[in-house]
C-alpha cells in the first residue's frame, strides 16, 4: 500500500462543476503540499498545510491530521484548471526535509 | 519563479552511454532533489543534497550518483544509462520545511 493515495485517479468535469480530490497518508507529516502539474510538464505549488484550511481565488485546501486526510476543492471550474494534481507530504520520519508523493489525480474540465 | 533551471531539456542517448543531467539555482536554497517522474509511479526521489558536498539517497538511487560542489549545482549522473532510466527528471530546490520549487524537467530518452 502506497504511503500516500489519492482519489480519484482521473477526474472529468464540466465547466463550472465543483470539484474535489482527495489525499490519504499513512504517516507522520509535519506538513501537506498540494502541487499542480499542467500538461507540458511544469510542477507548481499550491498550498503547504499543517493544519485547518487555506484558500487561493477558486482553489481550497483543507487538512484533518487526525484521519490523516486531506482534501482540495475547485470552485467553479474552468478548462484551465485542466492539470494533474498532485498531494505530496513533508515525511519527517528521518529529520530531513522530504517529500512522498501520491500518483496525481488527472482532472479534465470540458467547456 | 524560483530560479532553477535544467539542461538539458531533452536528451536521446544509448545503452550504456554516461549521461549528466544539470540543476542549477540561483535562489541560494540549501536543500536540493532530484526526482524522477513515471506513469503510475508519481515522483520518487532519486538523490537530495542538504549542502555543499552533503548528499545521500532517496527510494530509487540505484544507477545514479549526485555531486554539489557549489550551492548553485546539483549534477545527476548516470553512469551506464540504461533502458529502465528512460524518464522525466525533475529537479527541486528549499530552504528546510519550505515548499519546494521545481525545474522545468529534463525528458531523458535510452535507447
Amino acid at each position: 500500500k502506497n504511503e500516500v493515495e489519492q482519489s480519484p485517479q482521473n477526474l472529468t468535469a464540466q465547466e463550472g462543476e465543483f470539484i474535489t480530490i482527495n489525499c490519504s497518508y499513512s504517516v507522520g507529516i509535519s506538513a501537506l503540499h498540494w502541487l499542480q502539474q499542467h500538461p507540458g510538464g511544469g510542477i507548481v505549488s499550491l498550498f503547504m498545510l499543517s493544519s485547518g484550511k487555506k484558500k487561493h481565488g477558486r482553489l481550497i485546501a483543507t487538512i484533518n491530521i487526525q484521519e490523516k486526510h486531506s482534501s482540495l476543492h475547485i470552485t467553479a471550474s474552468h478548462p484551465r484548471d485542466s492539470a494533474v494534481y498532485i498531494c505530496a507530504v513533508d515525511g519527517r520520519t528521518s529529520g530531513t526535509y522530504k517529500y512522498i508523493f501520491g500518483t496525481g489525480t488527472r482532472l479534465k474540465v470540458l467547456a | 519563479d524560483a530560479g532553477i533551471t535544467q539542461s538539458p531539456r531533452h536528451k536521446v542517448t544509448e545503452t550504456g552511454t554516461p549521461v549528466t543531467l544539470r540543476c542549477h539555482q540561483t535562489e541560494n536554497h540549501r536543500y536540493m532533489y532530484w526526482y524522477r517522474q513515471d506513469p503510475g509511479h508519481g515522483l520518487r526521489l532519486i538523490h537530495y543534497s542538504y549542502g555543499v558536498k552533503d548528499t545521500d539517497k532517496g527510494e530509487v538511487s540505484d544507477g545514479y550518483s549526485v555531486s554539489r560542489s557549489k550551492t548553485e549545482d546539483f549534477l545527476l549522473t548516470l553512469e551506464s544509462a540504461t533502458s529502465s532510466q528512460t524518464s522525466v527528471y525533475f529537479c527541486a530546490i528549499s530552504e528546510r520545511s519550505d515548499t519546494q520549487y521545481f525545474g522545468p524537467g529534463t525528458r531523458l530518452t535510452v535507447l
